[in-house]
């Protein structure tokens, strides 16, 4: 049971380059959030998504597109990198369902730098 | 948004002596409150929660206060050790099960 898995750990991107951001989960889990952390910042929303084919925007949505094709997996795209998208990217996911629960499994992050 | 915040960005405290991490929260619409430490080079983890209609929550060495009036939020752990040093985030539960963190207290822990 490997958890959250998040793929790459670490990318450097020019400027105007795009990139996936893959984070899958073993656990069967509802839903799914991407989240982006910058110091001093905190964890800050991009998307979410309540189950497979749904997509919503969070805080920070603008410069950055997601799919959730399958139950499993969440991607995140960046189409244009600009360096302002320099962050540490999670992914989490929690079960969801009729039943509430707040206790989100996170990845081990993704390191980006825009140059 | 959501603004989740927290009063002090950093707080040492020595080996087992107990310690207490503040936050705010504006959302009075929130459910639940969650905790949540993150240690260098990982993802946050999940500590504790408390629903909106609950004062007082303990774990283990973890106690999660709530005061709805002042809209403030507490985690208070027991005999603070070493492996506790780490960045602890509070996060509100929104409509539609959105999560939304505060900015995060940078805890370390005096042998």
């Amino acid at each position: 049971n490997a958890g959250v898995t998040q793929t790459p750990k670490f990318r450097v991107l020019k400027t105007g380059q795009s990139m996936t951001l893959l984070c899958a989960q073993d656990m069967n889990h509802e839903y799914m959030y991407w989240y982006r952390q910058d110091p001093g910042m905190g964890l800050r929303l991009i998307h979410y998504s309540v189950g497979e084919g749904t997509t919503a925007k969070g805080e920070v949505p603008d410069g950055y597109n997601v799919s959730r094709l399958k139950k499993q997996n969440f991607l995140l795209g960046l189409e244009s990198a600009a360096p302002s998208q320099t962050s540490v990217y999670f992914c989490a996911s929690t079960l969801g369902g009729a039943v509430v629960n707040t206790e989100a499994f996170f990845g081990q992050g993704t390191r980006l730098t825009v140059v | 948004g959501e603004s989740v915040g927290l009063h002090l960005p950093t707080l040492s405290v020595q080996e087992g002596d107990n310690s207490i991490i503040n936050c705010a929260y504006s959302n009075s619409a929130s459910d639940y409150f969650i905790w949540y430490k993150q240690e260098s080079g990982k993802g946050p983890q999940f500590i504790i929660d408390i629903r909106s209609n609950m004062d007082k929550r303990q774990g283990q060495r973890v106690t999660v206060l709530l005061n709805k009036t002042v809209k403030h939020l507490s985690l208070q752990i027991a005999a603070t050790q070493p492996g506790d040093s780490a960045v602890y985030f509070c996060a509100e539960k929104a409509t539609g099960n959105q999560f939304y963190f505060g900015t995060g207290t940078s805890l370390t822990v005096i042998p």
